[in-house]
């Protein structure tokens, strides 16, 4: 069973527009959760991330919403550049109330910004 | 050279070969992850090093076989794979384990036939 679920595989935004992605984790022990972007033919590379302190990290054009009781976070891209093009990871992890500090990843989602 | 590097960028093995990938990474980062990505599947972590010693083992059938003879470099041994384990290999380091912040390698794409 999947611990954290990218539910929308792929997201078109028009450039200029505020691109939206979710992520639903189930794991109450995760406390730190981060957003990799990745090119096509090229390893993820890490975007940005949040504790689990904070319900919101902010980084230049990208922002990270954490809301802990919905167990939900969401990546703000503003405003959304033809470059964002990419798949979107969400990755958590219970990296201080776990035995585990490995990240979960979700499956992804699929950015396309249309100029 | 800087980052890191995984070769081969592609691989086609037969079910009765023996491979083996390679990452090399030039960073200075003391934890070394091997992840694989299969198709519509999220990546899942195989193993990790760090400072060379092996300190994760995800359930990991024994036809892979990591090895990490130092700190920069990291391998994974390959025998006698099914066409199930056809995936991206993905290497990552970082500056001390759990550090998030990964580095990935571009990956190996393999494909056992």
């Amino acid at each position: 069973d999947q611990q954290v679920k990218q539910n929308s595989p792929s997201l078109s935004v028009q450039e200029g527009r505020i691109s939206i992605l979710n992520c639903d984790y189930t794991n109450s022990m995760f406390d730190y959760f981060l957003w990799y972007k990745k090119y096509p033919a090229e390893g993820p590379t890490f975007l940005i991330s949040i504790s689990s302190i904070k319900d919101k990290n902010e980084d230049g054009r990208f922002t990270v919403f954490l809301n802990k009781s919905a167990k939900h976070l969401s990546l703000h891209i503003v405003p959304s550049q033809p470059g964002d093009s990419a798949v979107y990871f969400c990755a958590a992890s219970a990296r201080y109330g776990g035995s585990q500090g490995n990240l979960i990843f979700g499956k992804g989602t699929k950015l396309s910004v249309k100029p | 050279e800087t980052g890191v590097t995984q070769t081969p960028r592609h691989l086609v093995m037969g079910m009765t070969n023996k491979k083996s990938l390679k990452c090399e990474q030039h960073l200075g980062h003391n934890a070394m992850y091997w992840y694989k990505q299969s198709a519509k599947k999220p990546l899942e972590l195989m193993f990790v090093y760090s400072l060379e010693e092996r300190v994760e083992n995800n359930s990991v059938p024994s036809r892979f076989s990591p090895e990490c003879p130092n700190s920069s470099h990291l391998f994974l041994h390959l025998h006698t794979l099914q066409p199930e384990d056809s995936a991206l290999y993905l290497c990552a380091s970082s500056q001390e384990i759990w550090d998030y912040g990964y580095t990935f390698g571009s990956g190996t794409r393999l494909t056992v036939v």
